[in-house]
């Protein structure tokens, strides 16, 4: 059964404290692995796609890495306005359809 | 451009009434999906559709109906509410049903008494 585990629950940072989400992963053939973001009473923003081990993306502070077991939210210097939940999600090989969401990380940055 | 908007964002009902959320995308998009999120538990997926005029059971459908209306409209009908359905719903769309992504709507909140 495809499974993803998102660690730590919560996390507090420092305005300017740099760290890293994990997420990982057990999927029969992964045919994308998604990051969202999300605030309190909306729904989750898409970050980024990442589809094979190596690939890293980036969007300012926030940058995402993929490998064969799990996927890291690296967060630089972080502002108080990147407090949120992330939300790591895979799609695998068999169920096209289907998103397999993780619980989420709730990151608050104290200035 | 709205992107996925949804109809209404708070409702309460009490055990054993019915109502119908709206989901809507101006996108041009050809799936779309509906999900339920639960303190401590992941989006889970209640009902797709992958293009107009076919819809397909998720994880979690029991309880719950649907209807594409057209390209642009999904709608989610409980029949009669349980409190277990007490949730916040969310409805999803993306460009094809393989791969790429999946953009979300504002959520619509509910409670069953």
């Amino acid at each position: 059964e495809d499974q993803v585990t998102q660690s730590p629950e919560a996390l507090r940072l420092q305005e300017g404290e740099s760290s890293s989400l994990n997420c990982s992963y057990t999927v029969s053939g992964l045919r994308g692995l998604f990051w969202y973001r999300q605030d309190p009473g909306k729904g989750p923003e898409f970050l980024f796609t990442l589809y094979s081990a190596g690939e890293e993306k980036e969007k300012e502070r926030l940058k995402a890495t993929l490998t064969k077991k799990e996927s890291f939210l690296h967060i630089t210097a972080p502002k108080p306005e990147d407090s949120a939940t992330y939300l790591c999600a895979v799609q695998a090989g068999t169920g096209f359809q289907k998103l397999v969401f993780g619980t989420g990380t709730r990151l608050l940055v104290s200035p | 451009n709205a992107g996925v908007t949804q109809t209404p964002k708070f409702q309460v009902l009490k055990t054993g009434q019915s109502m119908t959320l709206q989901c809507a995308q101006d996108m041009n998009h050809n799936s779309m999906y509906w999900y339920r999120q639960d303190p401590g538990m992941g989006l889970r997926l209640i009902y797709y559709s992958a293009s107009e005029g076919t819809t397909d059971k998720g994880e979690v459908p029991n309880g719950y109906n649907v209807s594409r209306l057209n390209k642009r409209e999904f709608s989610l009908r409980l029949e009669s509410a349980a409190p277990s359905q007490t949730s916040v719903y969310f409805c999803a769309s993306r460009l094809t049903s393989t791969g790429d992504t999946q953009y979300f709507g504002p959520g619509t909140r509910l409670t069953v008494l």
